[in-house]
């Protein structure tokens, strides 16, 4: 079973539209939760970090489940430069080095 | 303030050729990791540095791979040979220490033929 995995894409969805992405995690000792962004042939950026009690920066909204294991990416009124990879990110734990763990990501294609 | 640095930025080779990649982390940035990413998939972490110290290289092919920071700043990666399967992007990323933010360099595009 792959550490962390999330939705199968492509999204394609309309200017304008809501849209989320979902994730799963095997470690449930994992310390820390991030989405990250990928443009494409670009390096990946933090987008924001994930905690329990929920977080939003200004139309992303991430919400961590630690009893399920879930952690999920909601855009609201998605924009064309919304348009990316998304990349659910795990840190197993302090005593892995830090390391960050990927899933494959999920392709969103924010269309006029 | 000055990113992560990586060069070259393309490199095509054929299979069983040498080749090596270089990194500049940001100054101050204590922690250095290399990941690979093939297409279609996330970036996985080949090796992480403290400083001049390895924290963890337990998924680097060590048969092939092999890293460097010496001075605990600049960083090498180099394959030996390289197969067709190391085709990937070489990211190189940086953090002040621990769990701190990691900061991407735009990342080496490997081809092997």
């Amino acid at each position: 079973r792959k550490e962390v995995e999330q939705d199968p894409g492509p999204f394609n969805v309309p200017e304008g539209a809501t849209v989320a992405f979902n994730c799963t995690y095997s470690n449930s000792a994992s310390q820390s939760f991030f989405w990250y962004r990928q443009d494409c042939r670009k390096e990946p950026k933090l987008l924001m970090s994930v905690y329990s009690s929920g977080n939003e920066d200004g139309r992303f909204t991430a919400q961590l489940n630690r009893a399920s294991q879930y952690i999920s990416l909601l855009i609201r009124d998605s924009k064309l430069s919304d348009s990316a990879t998304y990349l659910c990110v795990v840190r197993p734990s302090r005593y892995s080095g830090y390391a960050l763990n990927f899933g494959k990501g999920t392709s969103l294609l924010v269309t006029p | 303030e000055a990113g992560v640095a990586q060069s070259p930025r393309y490199k095509i080779i054929e299979k069983r050729q040498s080749v090596a990649f270089w990194c500049n982390p940001i100054s101050g940035h204590a922690t250095l990791y290399w990941y690979q990413q093939i297409l279609g998939q996330g970036p996985k972490l080949l090796i992480q540095f403290q400083n001049n110290g390895v924290v963890d290289d337990s998924q680097l092919p060590k048969d092939r791979f092999s890293a460097e920071r010496l001075k605990g700043v600049d960083s090498t990666l180099k394959i030996q040979p390289a197969k067709l399967e190391d085709s990937a992007v070489y990211l190189c990323a940086s953090s002040l220490g621990g769990p701190d933010t990691q900061y991407f360099g735009p990342g080496t595009r490997l081809t092997v033929l």
